[in-house]
């Protein structure tokens, strides 16, 4: 059971470019986010889904995009990536409601220069 | 809006001492609190949970125990290991939201044991 896939696991960079961070999962969740995780800062939620076709904004959206064309996949976009995005990004997924488990992958360490 | 507050660290302490970080609340529904343990170059992985008022979560010789009255999670081991060395993350999901998507975290504390 691979549970919450992450890649790339490195990445950088320059600024201007665009790029997308892979999430998969194989455990049938219905929930799924991304968050970023800085110094000081905790982790920060950028955007989630509730479902295939559902995505939301989290506390952090701007300069980051979302789809969930399936129940497995969830990726994030960089549309155009400035160096206040270097971070570190983890994924997540969980299978219901609030006081479910949430399961992270083991994130992606992205720098822009 | 929801909040977690948490002891800053870091936290150096010598193997078989006992262990308390603290972490403290704001929530405007009925939150299920949570601590999550990120070990060197990996992910967060659950540690421990508690989703109502006075239960007591507990894991790996770690326990919390959900304080509603003073509205604190702190997180305690009695005697520390070298493999303990981390960062603890105290959490929230507040149940008022649809599913618990939106999780709140601390700012992370970091512990390192010291043989």
């Amino acid at each position: 059971n691979a549970g919450v896939t992450q890649t790339p696991k490195f990445q950088v960079l320059k600024t201007g470019q665009s790029m997308t961070l892979q999430c998969a999962q194989d455990m049938n969740h219905e929930y799924m986010s991304w968050y970023r995780q800085d110094p000081g800062m905790g982790l920060r939620l950028i955007h989630y889904s509730v479902g295939a076709g559902i995505t939301d904004q989290g506390e952090v959206p701007n300069g980051y995009n979302v789809s969930r064309s399936t129940t497995e996949d969830f990726p994030l976009r960089l549309l155009s990536a400035a160096p206040s995005q270097t971070s570190v990004y983890f994924c997540a997924s969980s299978y219901q409601g609030a006081g479910d488990t949430i399961y992270f992958g083991e994130g992606s360490w992205l720098t822009v220069v | 809006g929801n909040s977690v507050t948490q002891m800053e660290g870091p936290v150096t302490l010598s193997e078989e001492a006992f262990l308390t970080i603290n972490c403290t609340y704001t929530a405007t529904g009925y939150p299920s609190l949570f601590w999550y343990v990120q070990y060197p170059g990996e992910g967060l992985q659950l540690l421990l949970k508690a989703t109502k008022a006075d239960d007591k979560g507990s894991n790996k010789g770690f326990e919390a125990t959900y304080r509603k009255e003073t509205t604190s999670f702190h997180l305690e081991k009695g005697s520390v290991q070298v493999s303990d060395s981390a960062v603890y993350f105290c959490a929230l999901s507040d149940r008022s939201n649809f599913g618990n998507e939106k999780l709140t975290f601390g700012t992370g504390t970091r512990l390192t044991i010291i043989p």
